[in-house]
């Protein structure tokens, strides 16, 4: 079985202030990671995937992510949040042997002006 | 940019009644995908199929039936909807291992 948990449901930062989203997976092998931005009533968006090789990925909008093995870990990270960069961000898995994708609760960040 | 477009994107039921909720995607893409969000519990799977003809059942499939009658369409159907099923639903396509494209997703209220 495949999981996904994002530990803080909602996060809260000042502008300018730097950024961490925790994201831990629970899968078997080294699984296909993604990263997805949710902006008010609109549809889901990739900011970044991880398959493999370089553990640091980058993304769109200076998002980049983390992958450990070792911690089972995905974490998204921002040097400088901007107040536009208030959404909920989902954490996702994929198996990399077929199709199912399987998302975390998401965490919900407030950028303070 | 891929497109997938749901209908309709609100839709007030009675409880008891039949509710299909219909998706359309236009890249070609094998994979299709329905999920709820609620708060709480982001996206949760229901229904995902790899082509034309099939389907299978996600994490929380009971309830709900889906059909995929061409690569491009996608329906979720409720045959008798309930209150607990009240929640935003979005569709969403896409490759093997690959990134997804969602549509802007359907508010379904049951009375």
């Amino acid at each position: 079985a495949q999981s996904v948990t994002q530990p803080d449901a909602r996060v809260t930062v000042s502008e300018g202030a730097s950024l961490q989203l925790r994201c831990k997976y629970s899968y078997s092998a080294t699984p296909y990671l993604f990263w997805y931005v949710q902006y008010p009533r609109q549809g889901l968006q990739l900011l970044l995937k991880y398959y493999s090789g370089d553990p640091v990925v980058q993304g769109v909008n200076s998002f980049e992510a983390e992958f450990s093995k070792s911690n089972s870990s995905f974490h998204l990270q921002k040097a400088s949040v901007h107040w536009s960069d208030s959404a909920v961000y989902f954490c996702a898995l994929n198996n990399n042997a077929g199709a199912k994708l399987t998302f975390g609760g998401g965490t919900r960040l407030t950028v303070r002006p | 940019e891929a497109a997938v477009t749901q209908s309709p994107r609100n839709k007030v039921a009675v409880t008891g009644g039949k509710v299909t909720l219909s998706c359309n995607q236009t890249n070609n893409h094998n994979n299709m995908y329905w999920y709820r969000q609620d708060t709480g519990h982001g996206l949760r799977l229901i229904h995902y199929s790899y082509g034309a003809g099939s389907t299978e059942k996600g994490d929380i499939p009971d309830g709900y039936k889906a059909s995929r009658p061409s690569q491009e369409n996608f329906s979720l159907i409720l045959e008798l909807a309930t209150p607990s099923q009240t929640s935003v639903y979005f569709c969403a396509s896409g490759g093997d291992g690959e990134r997804l494209f969602f549509g802007h997703g359907t508010k379904l209220s049951v009375l």
